[in-house]
């Protein structure tokens, strides 16, 4: 499968403590979004690398959160001091540079419950 | 704010056309209109996508009108694995998808 991979798909933690989101996206992409969605709602943006490069950070992307693509291939999000309220499904997707229109693809998403 | 207006549910017979509606008023001349769908607990899966001109794939149509200032989804043979929540989103260069609530659409049998 050449789509984008998210890892953990599922994670449970007490709050307080720190987690980390692993996200590969499609291999020729250059592009990387996270977002995240809570039940009931469309996700919301995040932030957004091209290549290594973080371009734009959502002011939802609160200083507990923080994201990486140190190689501009995988990229990291991670979460300290969890909070009940970021119990949510954190997407990430991917799309090409160059094209007509830029559509992203998603990954199946890491559902984060904070006990 | 969501730049799109959807109605939040709406149903379709098995095997019949499902054609959902999207209204885009303030869209600029440089965004394109996307579809997605969410299938509960996965991520959205892309569907299609336009900017002036009709477009056809595998899995659906999309009619713009000439305004530009609204927009149909159309799957032509819905199935009960079409059941899901379908989005419309407005952009230009796909740096930021602002997702709305969406059309939560039931394929009933």
């Amino acid at each position: 499968d050449t789509g984008v991979s998210q890892d953990p798909r599922h994670k449970i933690t007490k709050r307080g403590q720190n987690v980390t989101f692993r996200c590969d996206p499609i291999s020729e992409h250059n592009r990387l979004y996270w977002y995240r969605q809570t039940l009931g709602q469309g996700p919301e943006f995040l932030t957004y690398f091209q290549n290594e490069a973080q371009l734009e950070k959502s002011r939802l992307l609160s200083d507990r959160f923080s994201a990486e693509r140190p190689k501009g291939s995988f990229s990291t999000l991670e979460i300290q001091r969890t909070e009940q309220g970021d119990s949510a499904m954190y997407l990430c997707a991917s799309s090409p540079e160059q094209g007509s229109g830029f559509e992203q693809f998603f990954g199946p998403g890491t559902r984060l419950t904070v006990l | 704010d969501a730049k799109t207006t959807q109605p939040p549910s709406m149903d379709c017979a098995e095997g019949r056309a499902a054609n959902l509606p999207c209204n885009h008023s303030t869209i600029s001349g440089n965004e394109y209109v996307y579809w997605y769908r969410q299938i509960h607990s996965q991520g959205p899966q892309y569907i299609i996508h336009g900017l002036k001109n009709n477009e056809t794939n595998e899995m659906a149509s999309l009619i713009i009108t000439e305004d530009r200032k609204s927009s149909t989804l159309i799957l032509p043979h819905a199935t009960l694995r079409d059941t899901a929540v379908y989005y419309c989103i407005v952009d230009n260069y796909g740096q930021n998808f602002v997702f709305g609530p969406g059309t939560r659409l039931s394929v009933l049998p």
